[in-house]
């Protein structure tokens, strides 16, 4: 089945500065990759997502970008603020997991002031 | 709007009790999953129910049942509690039917088994 992996498990950044946090997949059919944020003592949410038909999406201070020959996709926050700072997941959907989500293990991001 | 409402929030369980974990939504969608999430692993998925009357097995299944009550309500039930099913539990639906994306989350029940 697929295998998604995260890096790094943890990344502490100065605000302002920007964070990158990377994923692999072992799919290479998997066609749709979503970041999720999970604030302390709530739910995952939904942040950014991106089709394996585009190599790079933004929305304002957020962006992922997808090298699908490579396997892998990133995700990158500009001008980092103390409320970036949070669990993120990435996860893959592909046909070898009969069309569901595996997750990676997961970043905690945090922003210093 | 509440979205998606787990109770209860915290629960402690000797080994072999039994409990039921429930969920309900108000968003109208037809999907609806249970996931567990556990340090460095990620979310997997427990069950997930495609429509109304449906429900197949995800990636870790063992221990658990569900039932779909009606299109709101998606519970977990845990026959015989033990220490390996500690962890915390999501429910979420998506507004894309019989697929997982775009998922919203209710803010999960935290459950010890000792």
């Amino acid at each position: 089945g697929e295998n998604v992996e995260q890096h790094p498990s943890t990344l502490s950044v100065q605000e302002g500065d920007s964070a990158v946090i990377k994923c692999t997949y072992s799919d290479s059919a998997s066609n749709y990759f979503p970041w999720y944020k999970q604030e302390l003592g709530k739910g995952p949410q939904l942040i950014i997502d991106i089709r394996s038909n585009v190599g790079e999406k933004k929305d304002q201070r957020i962006a992922v970008t997808l090298n699908k020959t490579a396997k892998h996709f990133s995700l990158h926050i500009t001008e980092t603020q103390p409320e970036d700072s949070a669990v993120y997941f990435c996860a893959a959907v592909g046909a070898d997991a009969g069309n569901m989500l595996t997750f990676g293990g997961g970043t905690r991001l945090m922003v210093k002031p | 709007n509440a979205g998606v409402t787990q109770t209860p929030k915290f629960q402690v369980l000797k080994t072999g009790q039994s409990m039921t974990l429930q969920c309900a939504q108000d968003m109208n969608h037809n999907s609806m999953y249970w996931y567990r999430q556990d340090p460095g692993m990620g979310l997997r998925l427990i069950y997930y129910s495609a429509s109304e009357g449906t429900t197949d097995k995800g990636e870790v299944p063992n221990g658990y049942n569900v039932s779909r009550l009606n299109k709101r309500e998606f519970s977990l039930r845990l026959e015989s509690a033990a220490p390996s099913q500690t962890s915390v539990y999501f429910c979420a639906t998506t507004i894309e039917d019989a697929t997982n994306e775009k998922l919203f989350f209710g803010s999960g029940t935290q459950l010890s088994v000792l």
